[in-house]
């Protein structure tokens, strides 16, 4: 079975970090595209950051020089590294995949995790 | 602040057919493909539209996306009281190099 499930959230202090995982199943995360996509409590969806499956990444404006996503192969494992974190950072962050071979998000995030929740505060 | 924007809130009786809108730019929607997603309440979204109009296999025919220029639409027909919940689209930003996503809709089941 196809499947993403994350893990790793938690309550952290403003300027705190975390690292977020995402564990992929029936499917390897170096092949496809693979993104983290947030929603703040009551809000809407977020894109946060994609990993190309040849290593190079891209993000948005607001986390740019403090979050970096990575994958570990063997382990078949998404990773975000957050740093810096800010109280508008808090939100539930899903790891997402995209199936697309070419560009980005052409098919769509076809597979989604339950989602963990970060909340920063102090 | 999302540059895609979608109306806040769209609603009709069991079986009626309601439309919901996705305004972006020549950056996003004109020169890329739209994908939309349903999240239904306390759960991920889902993938319900790419490419602008194609349905992912095991989403019903009752969806159906189209576009035109700087604008989207997703169609619901049928409507149920199990589709209640909140609509987003996505497309690619040539200009911001990302993905945006719409302001989202909540669909009410009347």
């Amino acid at each position: 079975e196809v499947q993403l499930v994350e893990s790793g959230g938690g309550l952290v202090h403003p300027g705190g970090s975390l690292r977020l995982s995402c564990a992929a199943s029936g499917f390897s995360v170096t092949s496809h595209y693979m993104n983290w996509v947030r929603q703040a409590p009551g809000k809407g969806l977020e894109w946060v950051a994609l990993l190309y499956s040849d290593g190079r990444a891209l993000y948005v404006d607001s986390v740019k020089g403090r979050f970096t996503i990575s994958r570990h192969n063997s382990q078949n494992t998404l990773f975000l590294e957050m740093n810096s974190l800010r109280p508008e950072d808090t939100a539930v962050y899903y790891c997402a995949r995209d199936p697309t071979k070419g560009r980005p998000f052409y098919f769509g995030m076809d597979v989604w995790g339950q989602g963990t929740t970060v909340t920063v505060s102090s | 602040q999302s540059v895609l924007t979608q109306p806040p809130s769209a609603s009709g009786t069991p079986g009626q057919r309601v439309t919901i809108s996705c305004s972006g730019s020549s950056f996003n929607i004109e020169s890329n493909s739209v994908n939309w997603y349903q999240q239904l309440p306390g759960t991920a979204p889902k993938l319900l539209i790419y490419s602008s109009y194609k349905r992912p296999l095991g989403v019903p025919d009752r969806f159906s996306g189209s576009k035109s220029g700087t604008s989207a639409s997703l169609a619901i027909s049928g409507l149920q009281s199990g589709d209640e919940g909140d609509y987003y689209c996505a497309a690619w930003d040539d200009s911001l190099k990302g993905l945006v996503f719409g302001t989202g809709t909540k669909v009410t089941v009347l």
